[in-house]
């Protein structure tokens, strides 16, 4: 079974609007992981939140995590145009100490000036 | 965080050649990991690069197709063989920064085209 199932695949919003996207997965994780990638360049990382944490925050990126739905979600306030990329979530699937990430299939968001 | 280069940065190949990635990381680390991403798609692992000792492969990958190779804690290479259009991707190393954030990062990327 796959892990990391995101939604919407795609999003395209106005500049200045929330964007939100969804990840769920299918087994017990350590930590999810969201990430950043524009043009099919590099991954940037943007916020880890562990299996025990509910919520964090990192300037305008709002994570969440529901354990018993399985569920995670990317909140991005007051997008602009620099905020254009996919974005990724990946877990890891075994315990603590050897972390192999596995992605979802990811969301691309396109802001509009 | 760690610092990661790739070289090359992107290549275009002939079929049936073989070309080889390297990675190098700023710091020690002690986990390195190989990630390939197909056209329009997500990141799929290939092999987890361990020091000292042969790497791990995901199924569905093998040695003989990817053989890598790393030689100490800030340094690894991964070679595609006998490449076919198939193995047109981006390849991405990446590490763990072990204890204090347990977070992975990335590498840039190395864009290889096989015609």
């Amino acid at each position: 079974s796959q892990q990391g199932e995101e939604d919407p695949q795609a999003l395209s919003i106005q500049e200045g609007e929330n964007a939100t996207m969804n990840c769920s997965y299918k087994t017990s994780i350590n930590n999810l992981q969201w990430y950043r990638q524009n043009s099919g360049r590099g991954l940037v990382h943007l916020i880890l939140i562990r299996s025990n944490e509910r919520e964090k925050h990192s300037g305008r990126l709002r994570v969440t995590l529901d354990t018993s739905k399985k569920s995670s979600s990317l909140l991005i306030t007051a997008s602009r145009a620099a905020d254009t990329a996919s974005y990724f979530c990946a877990t890891d699937k075994l315990p603590p100490g050897a972390q192999k990430l596995v992605f979802g299939q990811g969301t691309r968001l396109t802001i509009n000036p | 965080s760690a610092v990661i280069s790739q070289k090359p940065s992107r290549d275009i190949c002939q079929r049936g050649t073989s070309l080889t990635i390297q990675c190098q990381v700023d710091s020690q680390v002690t986990m390195m990991f190989w990630y390939r991403q197909q056209p329009g798609q997500s990141l799929t692992l290939i092999a987890t690069a361990n020091q000292g000792s042969e790497a791990t492969y995901e199924s569905g990958f093998v040695i003989d197709k990817f053989p890598i190779s790393r030689p100490n804690l800030t340094f690894s290479t991964l070679t595609v063989s006998n490449m076919s259009p198939e193995d047109s991707s981006i390849y991405l190393c990446s590490v763990e920064e072990k204890g204090r954030t347990d977070t992975q990062y990335f590498g840039p990327g190395t864009r290889l085209t096989v015609l």
